[in-house]
């Protein structure tokens, strides 16, 4: 079945340091790729998405490229804020069903 | 603005009691689904439906059961609430137009059962 593997956490990082999450998924087909931000306390917010393979989704600095070959969608961006802090899911549709699978989750922590 | 709302935020029960979370959405989307978080454990779906007359069973729907009243509004109940049901439950819509058919979540409810 589908599914997605993404770093654990958490990861602490210091305000403008580079950030790397990584997120590996296997799927049938041809997935829709997906990263959500959960914030404390709130709910799930759409980050960014692609569709196709080198599809690049881009949102408020962060970035992930959808690449078939390695089967990965790394979120990434050039300088963290503190306001960054929460949990990132990387997530996978796929099917008439319209199913998320969702990866456990990462923790970031950014400190001043 | 169009959104997704959930009631209640909060809810602490007790075992065999019977609960019902509610969500409602202003998005006009035909397809809303209920998703229980676990710590460490992502989100699972529980039931989805496309229309009101289109409910479906998700991965974890044992111990639950849905009514969708409206293309607005979708119930998620637990008929007999156990201890292992305590989790932060999501609902999500969705356009199937939508070139990406993403998914929408509320704010969640955070269910305790004692």
């Amino acid at each position: 079945g589908d599914s997605v593997t993404q770093m654990e956490g958490p990861v602490t990082l210091s305000e403008e340091a580079f950030l790397t999450i990584n997120c590996t998924y296997t799927a049938t087909g041809y997935p829709s790729l997906f990263w959500y931000v959960q914030y404390p306390g709130e709910g799930l917010q759409l980050l960014l998405k692609a569709t196709k393979a080198d599809d690049k989704g881009s949102n408020k600095g962060f970035e992930a490229t959808y690449r078939k070959e390695t089967t990965s969608f790394h979120l990434e961006k050039g300088s963290v804020q503190v306001s960054d802090s929460a949990v990132y899911f990387c997530a996978l549709l796929t099917g008439t069903a319209s199913k998320l699978t969702f990866g456990t989750g990462t923790r970031l922590q950014v400190t001043l | 603005d169009a959104d997704v709302t959930q009631t209640p935020r909060n809810r602490i029960t007790k075992t065999g009691k019977r609960i019902m979370l509610e969500c409602s959405q202003t998005k006009g989307h035909d397809r809303m689904y209920w998703y229980r978080q676990d710590p460490g454990l992502g989100l699972q779906l529980i039931y989805y439906s496309f229309d009101v007359k289109d409910i479906n069973k998700g991965e974890i729907s044992d111990g639950y059961s849905v009514s969708r009243q409206a293309q607005a509004k979708f119930s998620l109940s637990l008929e007999s609430a156990i201890p292992n049901q305590t989790a932060l439950y999501f609902c999500a819509t969705s356009d199937p137009r939508s070139p990406y058919n993403e998914q929408f979540f509320g704010p969640g409810t955070r269910l305790t059962v004692l």
